[in-house]
Order: C-alpha cells, then structure tokens, then sequence
C-alpha cells in the first residue's frame, strides 16, 4: 500500500536550516509527484511546492523561491525540503504528500497521499 | 494569486443531517477545485477532486459541485466520523487553501 513516512521532530533556532525527510512506499518512486504543505499551529494549509522524483527537478511559489530546496535519492526513494534562514513564523507540522494522476497528469497538483507530518518548531 | 474564500468557518449539526460548505474563487478557476478533509493532529484527506470526482474509498455521502467561481462540498446523512475540518483547494494557477471549515456536532 502507499506509504509515506516522514522524519521527526525538529527545533532549531532563528537563522538556521532543517531538512526534513519523506519516504516512499507502495508504488512506484519516480512516477509522481511529491508536495510539500505546511501549517502553522491553528492555521490553514500553505503549499511550499513540489518536486519531480524522476527529473529532480523541482518548482517552487515565489514565496519560497530561494529559501526552499527539495531533493530526492531515487536509491533511497526519499524525498528532502530544506528550508534555510527560518524565521519563527516558520514553525508549522511540515507535510509531504503524493500528487494524483502521476507525473503526467490533466489534473495536477492534487495530493491524494500525505504523510504523517513533521513539527518544526523555531524559537529563540 | 487567486483567493479562496471558504464559508461558513464554523458549521453546527447533528448525526443524519445534510450539510453544505461553500467556496468561491477569486477568478474562473475551471474545475480545479478540491476538497479535504482533516482530524486534528492528522494530515488532511482527499475527499473530492475536479469539483465533483469521488476520490476512492471515500463513501458516497460525500459530493462535490460547480457552479461557475462558486463550488459546494455537501455531506449527506452526517455520521460521527464526519466531524472535522474541511478545506477546498484551487490548482488552476499555483495552489490555494480555503481557511477551513469546522464541522461541530
């Protein structure tokens, strides 16, 4: 069945990076998409972007441009986002969650698998 | 960036109840509008994709529909496990949640 698990949890501190992990299960790695969606406690969900696991390659909303890097080891089939210079509105359950359809898809951008979440909290 | 606006944030209602939620979009977003359901300290599920498509395994008191920038989520003969939040979510352009909808007994 389709599985992801992703790492725990983290605290770190204003100015740092976390890199959390999401790993795969259940069907086959490299033919959909991963996303990643966070949420801040009590608040709604924000969508941080999403990586291609055949290509690597990886597209991200100008909010996250440059701050965010998401990765994949096809040999692990693990996924990585890294967010570096966290601020403290940064804490949040962290999401990665699987695209429907695949990678070729008339409907894109839809998770129809998440994992369990990952807490990072940021403070001082 | 298009705008979600999700309503009502909070909804009372009793088991076997129908209820609806709506959510309007800021601009034509075709029928790319989604909708999830989540527990607290649990990821959200997908309920319903493409406005009216019942994601599988999910059972069919739940359904979805589109009218123009406005799209409804109704849930019919409510059942205790139905409890919960409810959220849409736009992938016409980028994506973009609703700010929920809490469904109390």
């Amino acid at each position: 069945q389709v599985q992801l698990v992703q790492s725990g949890p983290e605290v770190k501190k204003p100015g740092a990076s976390v890199k959390v992990s999401c790993k795969a299960s259940g069907y086959t790695f490299t033919s959909f998409h991963i996303h990643w969606v966070r949420q801040a406690p009590g608040q709604g969900l924000e969508w941080m972007g999403m990586i291609n696991p055949s290509s690597g390659f990886a597209n991200y909303p100008q909010k996250f441009q440059g701050r965010v890097i998401m990765t994949r080891d096809t040999s692990t089939r693990i996924i990585y986002m890294e967010v570096n210079n966290l601020k403290s509105d940064d804490t949040a359950v962290y999401f990665c969650a699987r695209g429907l359809g695949g990678v070729v898809t008339t409907i894109p951008r839809v998770f129809d698998y998440w994992a369990q979440g990952t807490l990072v909290t940021v403070s001082s | 960036d298009i705008q979600m606006t999700q309503s009502p944030s909070s909804l009372s209602a009793s088991v076997g109840d129908r209820v609806t939620i709506t959510c309007r979009a800021s601009q034509s977003i075709s029928t790319f509008l989604h909708w999830y359901q989540q527990k607290p300290g649990k990821a959200p599920k997908l309920l319903i994709y493409a406005a009216s498509s019942l994601q599988s395994g999910v059972p069919s008191r739940f359904s979805g529909s589109e009218f123009g920038t406005d799209f409804t989520l109704t849930i019919s003969n409510l059942q205790p496990d139905d409890f919960a939040t409810y959220f849409c979510q736009q992938s016409f352009i980028g994506v973009t949640f609703g700010q929920g909808t809490k469904l109390e007994i």
